[in-house]
């Protein structure tokens, strides 16, 4: 079955500081990722995705990810964090077919210091 | 712009009530899903329909029922709330496939007292 990883669940980084958040995925099937994002009190908002094609994503706000199918990776990155960036972001993974749900990892929350 | 929408943004309620959460979506979707989201546990899947008055049940349906007798409109019954069902509630539409992604709408606090 496939599922997610999120290593730490909570990252701290300064402002201005490179962001990495790191999600391994296990599938048996070639997978379809994505990064979603929660700021506080609202519902998740979609970063980016990644389907076939290639393999560094760009996403909304700056931030980007890359598949590495020999590592199982999906790690997001952002160069320069900035205090918006503060918010709880969950790696999801597409399973089986076109109608089951998203399978989430269990997020990683991202604080940003001045 | 896109848009799912959750009747409300708090609730509380008291212990053995039924509660109803309703979400509509404006997108003609085919799917919607019910999540629980609780610290350190990320989002849990209660429920999901694929199809007007289809359902399955997600990770963790006991305490839960649902109905969906609109495309548009997917409702979540606590059918006795209990105070362990005091959680973040979000409804998500997609439409099929497995590249697509999920809209969510903005999430259900409720509390059961």
């Amino acid at each position: 079955a496939q599922s997610v990883t999120q290593l730490g669940s909570h990252v701290s980084v300064s402002e201005g500081a490179l962001v990495l958040l790191r999600c391994n995925y296990s599938s048996s099937v070639p997978p379809y990722l994505f990064w979603y994002v929660q700021y506080p009190n609202q519902g998740l908002q979609l970063l980016l995705k990644y389907t076939t094609g290639a393999t560094l994503v760009k996403g909304i706000n700056g931030f980007e990810a890359e598949f590495k199918k020999s590592e199982t990776s999906f790690h997001l990155t952002k160069p320069s964090a900035h205090m918006s960036d503060a918010a709880e972001y969950f790696c999801a993974v597409s399973v089986n077919s076109g109608n089951t749900p998203l399978v989430f990892g269990k997020g990683t929350r991202l604080s940003v210091i001045a | 712009d896109v848009k799912v929408t959750q009747s409300s943004r708090y609730l509380v309620k008291r212990t053995g009530e039924k509660v109803f959460l309703e979400c509509v979506q404006d997108m003609d979707h085919e799917n919607m899903f019910w999540y629980r989201q609780d610290p350190g546990l990320g989002l849990r899947l209660i429920y999901f329909s694929y199809d007007v008055k289809m359902k399955e049940k997600g990770d963790i349906p006991e305490g839960y029922s649902v109905s969906r007798e609109k495309k548009e409109r997917f409702s979540l019954i606590l059918e006795s709330a209990s105070t362990n069902q005091t959680s973040m509630y979000l409804c998500a539409s997609s439409f099929p496939g497995l590249t697509t992604e999920a809209f969510f709408g903005q999430g259900t606090r409720l509390t059961v007292v």
